[in-house]
């Protein structure tokens, strides 16, 4: 389940540091994002979501922010973890739809 | 915890042959889902699916593809003539309801490998 990708962007962090990992969405319409995880042999897990009227929303250790004049989504991870090491994806939804458009991914390696 | 669970986990197949790919949704959701992976690439929306028909699907969704609930706990996906293009992780997921807002549960995937 991974997605192992010759091209994808990553991040390199020192366990204990913030990280954060940015995304750009392509709707100006999508009003519904979300963070997902995708650790190796898994399918992609939900982390956090925050609505278009939103700009910030807070869960445990993780910070989404929101842009919608840049259309630009980020993720922080508070005190990183080995843990926390995987692939990440942003998503979006516009209300009309069921279906989940997601962003190329963000490779996270945690060093101990 | 309730999951999505899909068989197999990795199935081989030659070109031009039909594979089903298996998936167990969550007991309690009604909106089912398809998505696709190809090796390096974005994850990709194939369908979904709700009381039984298809609720919306994708481009790349065309007549090889079909989707079936045979029963009360699986949802299939049939590929009717592999090609070496359908070689992919495929997952499913499943919602409780369609609304937006609503998790999408991804199971881990069946890794399709068409020689």
């Amino acid at each position: 389940g991974e997605s192992v990708g010759l091209h994808l962007p990553t991040l390199s962090v020192q366990e204990g540091d913030n990280s954060i990992i940015n995304c750009a969405y392509s709707n100006s319409a999508s009003d519904y994002f979300i963070w997902y995880k995708q650790e190796s042999g898994k399918g992609p897990q939900f982390i956090i979501d925050i609505r278009s009227n939103m700009d910030k929303r807070q869960g445990q250790r993780v910070t989404v922010l929101l842009n919608k004049t840049v259309k630009h989504l980020s993720l922080q991870i508070a005190a990183t973890q080995p843990g926390d090491s995987a692939v990440y994806f942003c998503a979006e939804t516009a209300d009309s739809s069921y279906k989940l458009i997601f962003g190329s991914g963000t490779r996270l390696l945690v060093r101990p | 915890e309730p999951e999505v669970t899909q068989t197999p986990s990795h199935q081989v197949t030659q070109m031009g042959q039909e594979v089903i790919l298996r998936c167990v949704p969550i007991s309690n959701h009604l909106y089912f889902y398809w998505y696709r992976q190809i090796l390096g690439q974005k994850v990709e929306f194939l369908v979904s699916f709700y009381n039984n028909e298809i609720s919306e699907k994708s481009e790349i969704f065309d007549d090889q593809f079909s989707v079936e609930r045979p029963d009360g706990s699986n949802f299939t996906l049939k590929i009717r003539s592999t090609k070496l293009e359908d070689s992919a992780m495929y997952f499913c997921a499943s919602s409780e309801t369609g609304t937006t807002g609503n998790e999408q549960f991804f199971g881990p995937g069946t890794r399709l490998t068409v020689l």
